[in-house]
């Protein structure tokens, strides 16, 4: 079975500073990997996804995240936080083929102080 | 598009209650989920159809829940009785089939769930 392990339930950073949110999977065979964003009383959103092409995507508002085999993580990162950016993060993780099962870690809430 | 709509965005019941959680997915799409969230579990899937037919029923914690999708643009999730322990966030996510290599990585679009607490 796969799983998700996102190291650290909430990150606070300084506007303008770096945000660095881990994710590590557990699979024999990479799977496809998400990120997706949940601002407070609202649905997850999209912010990337890694599928079989490049190992570094890009998403929505300044995001990417970096696949790496070697160490199975998947991290996302932004070089400077903006308030706006303030919300709950989870990673996520499907099987390859037809399986449509998304299995979510349990989240980062990013806090961006002034 | 006016995006996954789901209905009541709260719900108040006392236990025993039967609760009914609505869903209409985004026009065109052939995949629905249903998810809960709870702080001590996360955000789990719960079932999901593939053109109105359920395809994997295996996160459904009990036979007090069921859920369907009579047509392509509305999907039920009841649970009867309702227990405290129901109480959480359901979503539902629908999403179209890309097929080709990278199919099951298509991206889901969530609903913005419907708050539930049974007392």
């Amino acid at each position: 079975a796969q799983s998700v392990t996102q190291l650290g339930s909430h990150v606070s950073v300084s506007e303008g500073a770096l945000v660095l949110l881990r994710c590590n999977y557990s699979s024999s065979v990479p799977p496809y990997l998400f990120w997706y964003v949940q601002y407070p009383n609202q649905g997850l959103q999209l912010l990337l996804k890694y599928t079989s092409a490049a190992t570094l995507v890009k998403g929505i508002n300044g995001f990417e995240a970096e696949f790496k085999k070697s160490e199975t993580s998947f991290h996302l990162t932004k070089p400077s936080a903006h308030m706006s950016d303030a919300a709950e993060y989870f990673c996520a993780v499907s099987p390859r083929g037809s399986n449509y099962k998304l299995t979510f870690g349990k989240g980062t809430l990013l806090t961006v102080n002034p | 598009d006016a995006g996954v709509i789901q209905s009541p965005r709260h719900e108040v019941t006392e236990m025993g209650q039967e609760v009914t959680l609505r869903c209409k997915p985004i026009s065109g799409h052939d995949y629905l989920f249903w998810y809960r969230q709870t702080m001590m579990r996360g955000l789990e899937l719960l079932i999901y159809f593939n053109n109105n037919v359920p395809i994997d029923d295996s996160g459904m914690p009990e036979d007090r829940f069921s859920a369907k999708m009579p047509n392509a643009s509305f999907s039920t999730l009841k649970i009867q009785p309702s227990e405290p322990r129901d109480s959480a966030v359901y979503f539902c996510a629908s999403s179209l089939a890309s097929g080709g290599y990278n199919r099951g990585s298509d991206t889901q679009y969530f609903g913005p769930g419907t708050r539930l607490t049974v007392l």
